[in-house]
């Protein structure tokens, strides 16, 4: 089964930095692009950033630009986010997800369960 | 980039048909052909029901259909179910490379 399984949530600080990872499994990871959407407790859906197949493209929401940093390792068919200078706002669920098809498209066909990040003193 | 329009929510008996409705502007869902819909249950992560605005993924029920007109996508749901009963989000290409999401509908199976 095509799955992805992400980890690295936890509890920080404000301030502080998160490093969160997703293991691609059973999909040939580096011919799709991937993204990374979080959704803080009982919100909506929101776009946080996305990489190019060969991560050699980079996107951000306004909201995350110049704190987190996507990248992948398609050597272990592992996703990143690195999260820096992080915010009580940034408090969420973050998924990562595949591109549905490996030609520009915005829709995601496989998501990971998610992983929590807490920002809080 | 604000979000799209959604109802807050939308309900209908077994077996009706229910339109939700995902509003945004001539720089989103009017002027690009990326419009997708996404169906989650309370505790799951996004499961993918639309894309293309029109597009079903394989293993989606032909029950689920997309449409667009104008800055208006639309997201109809057909005999329906009480396994339909979640929230639906829709999201649109933004341009610039970014990506932007509606409120998210709560569907309600009477």
């Amino acid at each position: 089964e095509v799955q992805l399984l992400e980890s690295g949530g936890g509890l920080v600080q404000p301030g502080g930095s998160l490093r969160l990872s997703c293991a691609a499994s059973r999909f040939t990871f580096s011919t799709f692009a991937m993204t990374w959407v979080r959704q803080a407790p009982g919100k909506g859906l929101d776009w946080v950033s996305l990489t190019s197949a060969t991560g050699g493209s980079t996107f951000y929401a306004d909201s995350v630009k110049g704190r987190f940093t996507i990248s992948r390792d398609n050597s272990k068919d592992t996703l990143y986010l690195q999260m820096n200078s992080l915010r009580a706002e940034d408090t969420a669920v973050y998924y990562c997800a595949k591109r549905v098809t490996t030609v520009t498209t915005w829709g995601f066909d496989i998501w990971g369960q998610g992983t929590m990040v807490t920002v809080s003193s | 980039q604000s979000a799209l329009t959604q109802p807050p929510s939308a309900s209908g008996s077994p077996g009706q048909s229910v339109t939700i409705s995902c509003t945004g502007t001539s720089s989103d869902v009017g002027d690009y052909n990326y419009v997708s819909w996404y169906q989650q249950h309370p505790g799951k992560a996004p499961k993918l029901m639309i894309y293309e605005v029109n597009k079903r993924p394989s293993g989606v029920p032909d029950r689920f259909s997309g449409s667009k007109s104008g800055n208006t996508a639309s997201l109809t749901v057909s005999g329906l179910q009480a396994e339909d009963e979640a929230d639906y989000y829709c999201s649109s290409y933004g341009g610039r490379s970014n990506l932007v999401f509606g409120g998210g509908t709560k569907l309600t199976v009477l």
